[in-house]
């Protein structure tokens, strides 16, 4: 099983920087998703780490230490239409299910 | 366009009475999956499907049943056996369950039972 943990609020100024830790304990690792999920919304998919380090996709960054069960996403520049939640999951190695944490609230504040 | 569809995207029932809700896709997946969404929660899987006529429960599965006899189709029943069944139910696709399958997930039904 996985046991995934994310901070449940962040609040950050237009324009300035935000990072989301997510950390995990599971038996089997094949991979860690970020999706966002604006509210009464369906989730939409924002990047995928299965080795360690980072991975860039325009003002989006995702890093990965699997030794540490360690992810976080970098959300640079940010402008309001980042308010939303960022759902950390991450995929079982032996029956490949998601397991999601209870996501992070973004507040973006002009 | 390609994409998922879930039908209705309110529902309201009566305590006691079942209910099914719609999940279709043209992406050509092979694999679907049913979540549940409640509030301060993560997403909690209730039934997959690798292949047609083939599903598996998973984590929260009592009180839900599944079929899946088309590729672009696994409806969703929540039965009156379902204790809490007010919640977001999203349903979702992918191209397969292995290596990288990102999930594509649908508008979601919000269901309330009165």
């Amino acid at each position: 099983g996985q046991n995934i943990d994310q901070p449940t609020e962040m609040t950050a100024t237009e324009g300035a920087i935000v990072q989301i830790n997510c950390t995990y304990q599971t038996s089997g690792f094949n991979g860690l998703f970020w999706y966002q999920q604006h509210a009464g919304e369906a989730p939409t998919f924002l990047s995928y780490n299965v080795l360690d380090g980072l991975e860039e996709k325009g003002r989006f960054s995702s890093f990965l230490s699997r030794s540490k069960g360690y992810s976080y996403l970098l959300l640079k520049e940010l402008q309001m239409k980042d308010s939303a939640s960022y759902l950390c999951a991450v995929r079982d190695l032996w029956d490949y299910k998601l397991s999601f944490g209870a996501g992070t609230t973004v507040t973006v504040r002009a | 366009d390609g994409g998922i569809t879930q039908s209705p995207k309110y529902l309201f029932r009566k305590e006691g009475q079942n209910v099914t809700l719609s999940c279709e896709q043209n992406l050509n997946h092979d694999a679907m999956y049913w979540y549940r969404q409640d509030p301060g929660q993560g997403l909690r899987l209730i039934y997959y499907s690798q292949i047609v006529n083939d599903f598996q429960k998973g984590d929260i599965a009592e009180g839900y049943s599944v079929s899946r006899e088309k590729k672009e189709s696994f409806p969703l029943t929540v039965t009156s056996a379902q204790k809490n069944p007010t919640a977001f139910y999203l349903c979702a696709s992918s191209t397969g369950v292995g290596s990288y399958n990102e999930q594509f997930f649908g508008p979601g039904t919000r269901l309330t039972v009165l």
